[in-house]
């Protein structure tokens, strides 16, 4: 049974930075593509960033720049490293995992990540 | 970017009752329409992948349909566990979601 599992969300302060982390478990994160995406009320499901199993990396038109999505196949887990974190970032962030590129086949349970003063 | 258009946005239906979403994009989408649930507080679920191919261990009261730029998906009989909010998706070009159909109980 896949399983991804986030942690890392929490109430950080405008400019600061953090990163989500996704651990998986009955999915190789190296072997399969990887993504982070993000759902607000306002804006809904938003597709932040995807990861090949080549490492080729791809991010949204308009988030590029502040979003480093990463992997580390020795603990089998996935990241998003987010920088300059603005109010607009405020979201559930969920990791999801697919044998396909621009498709979400798994999906953890999500974090809630406010960006406030 | 591929706007997708999701109607109705609500849709009231007994249980036993068949259900049809629709989903209108902004150009063709050549492959890799899909549909997800989502049920509060839970992620989302894939059910359809590529217009019309259940994902596993979806039910066949679901079917999806559809070319171009217009899909449709199909409950054929409500559930109780199938009320809830349901998104298009594309990965023709780079993915996006319609804004969801809420399918709630009459």
């Amino acid at each position: 049974e896949v399983q991804l599992a986030e942690s890392g969300g929490g109430l950080i302060h405008p400019g600061g930075s953090l990163s989500l982390s996704c651990a998986a478990s009955g999915f190789t994160v190296s072997s399969n593509y990887i993504n982070w995406v993000r759902q607000t009320p306002g804006k809904g499901l938003e597709w932040i960033s995807i990861m090949y199993p080549s490492g080729d990396t791809y991010y949204a038109a308009s988030l590029r720049g502040r979003f480093t999505i990463s992997r580390d196949q020795s603990q089998n887990t996935f990241y998003l490293h987010i920088t300059s974190l603005r109010t607009d970032d405020t979201a559930v962030y969920y990791c999801a995992g697919a044998g396909r590129p621009n498709r979400g086949d798994y999906w953890g349970q999500g974090v809630l990540l406010t960006v406030s003063s | 970017e591929i706007v997708l258009t999701q109607s109705p946005a609500t849709l009231s239906l007994s249980p036993g009752g068949r259900a049809t979403l629709s989903c209108r994009a902004s150009q063709s989408v050549s492959c890799c329409l899909g549909w997800y649930q989502q049920k509060p507080g839970q992620a989302p679920r894939l059910l359809i992948y590529d217009t019309a191919n259940r994902a596993t261990g979806i039910p066949a009261r679901f079917s999806g349909s559809g070319s171009g730029t217009d899909f449709t998906l199909t409950i054929s009989s409500l559930e109780p566990e199938d009320f809830g909010v349901y998104y298009c998706q594309q990965g023709s070009h780079w993915p996006t979601f319609g804004q969801g159909t809420k399918v709630e109980i009459k």
